[in-house]
C-alpha cells in the first residue's frame, strides 16, 4: 500500500526566502506526482505534475523534482511571498494495472506561512 | 470555461438519513473521483469511475455509493448518514491520455456536518 509523507507539516518563512517542501513515498512505482496548492476553505489546485520519465518541472518560481529510486520529491520556491502562504500537498499516482489505475495517494500537506 | 461544480457547498443533515452530494464537470473526463479530507488523515479516496457505468471502490467506501450514467456527473450518496461522516468532500476529474493520465482537476468542495 501506497504511503505518501510530507516533511515538515507547517513551515513559517519571511518574505524573500527561497525554501523546499518535501514529499515521500513508499512505493517507487508509480506513474507520476502531483503538487497542489490549498488556500483555507477552498478546494485543490494543480501547481505541477511530473511524469515518471522526468527528473523535474517547472513553473514561475516553482520547480518540483522527482526521484523514484529514493521515493522522494521537493517542491521548490524562489523568492516567497506572502500569497504563497497555503497548504500545499503532494500525491502520488499509482500506474495502472490492478483496478487502482490512476488512483492518487495524498500526503497529509504542509502549512506554509510566508511573512512580510 | 470548462469547469467542475459541486452542491450544495454546505450540508448539514441528521443521523439515519440519506443525502446525495452533487458532481458536475464540463470537461468531458473520462475519469471522476471522490474524497473526503479530515484533519489528521489528510484526503482519502472514497469510490472513483473511469467512465460510465463503471465504479470503484476507493479505501474508504463504506456507507458510500457512486453510480455514473452519464460523463458529466457522478453523484455521492450516504445511505444512512453517521457523525463519522462528518467531513469535507471533494469531487475530482481528469482525462485519460495515451498511455497515461493527465492532472486532476478539483472542484471547490462540499462541507457536511452530520448532527
Amino acid at each position: 500500500k501506497q504511503e505518501v509523507t510530507q516533511i515538515p507539516a507547517a513551515l513559517s518563512v519571511p518574505e524573500g526566502e527561497n525554501l523546499v517542501l518535501n514529499c515521500s513515498f513508499t512505493d517507487s512505482a508509480i506513474y507520476n506526482l502531483q503538487w497542489f496548492r490549498q488556500d483555507p476553505g477552498k478546494g485543490l489546485t494543480s501547481l505541477l505534475l511530473i511524469q515518471s520519465s522526468q527528473r523535474e518541472q517547472t513553473s514561475g518560481r516553482l520547480n518540483a523534482s522527482l526521484d523514484k529510486s529514493s521515493g522522494r520529491s521537493t517542491l521548490y520556491i524562489a523568492a516567497s511571498q506572502p500569497g504563497d502562504s497555503a497548504t500545499y500537498l503532494c500525491a502520488a499516482i499509482s500506474p495502472p494495472g490492478g483496478g487502482s489505475n490512476y488512483k492518487l495517494t495524498f500526503g497529509k500537506g504542509t502549512l506554509l506561512t510566508v511573512n512580510p | 470555461d470548462a469547469e467542475i461544480t459541486q452542491s450544495p457547498r454546505h450540508k448539514i443533515t441528521e443521523t439515519g438519513r440519506q443525502v446525495t452530494l452533487a458532481c458536475h464537470q464540463t470537461w468531458n473526463h473520462n475519469n471522476m473521483f471522490w474524497y473526503r479530507q479530515d484533519l489528521g488523515h489528510g484526503l482519502r479516496l472514497i469510490h472513483y469511475s473511469y467512465g460510465v457505468q463503471d465504479t470503484n471502490k476507493g479505501e474508504v467506501s463504506d456507507g458510500y455509493s457512486v453510480s455514473r450514467s452519464n460523463t458529466e456527473d457522478l453523484p455521492l450518496t450516504l445511505e444512512s448518514a453517521a457523525s463519522s461522516q462528518t467531513s469535507v468532500y471533494f469531487c475530482a476529474s481528469s482525462r485519460t491520455v495515451t498511455g497515461g493520465t493527465d492532472t486532476q482537476y478539483f472542484g471547490p468542495g462540499t462541507r457536511l456536518t452530520v448532527l
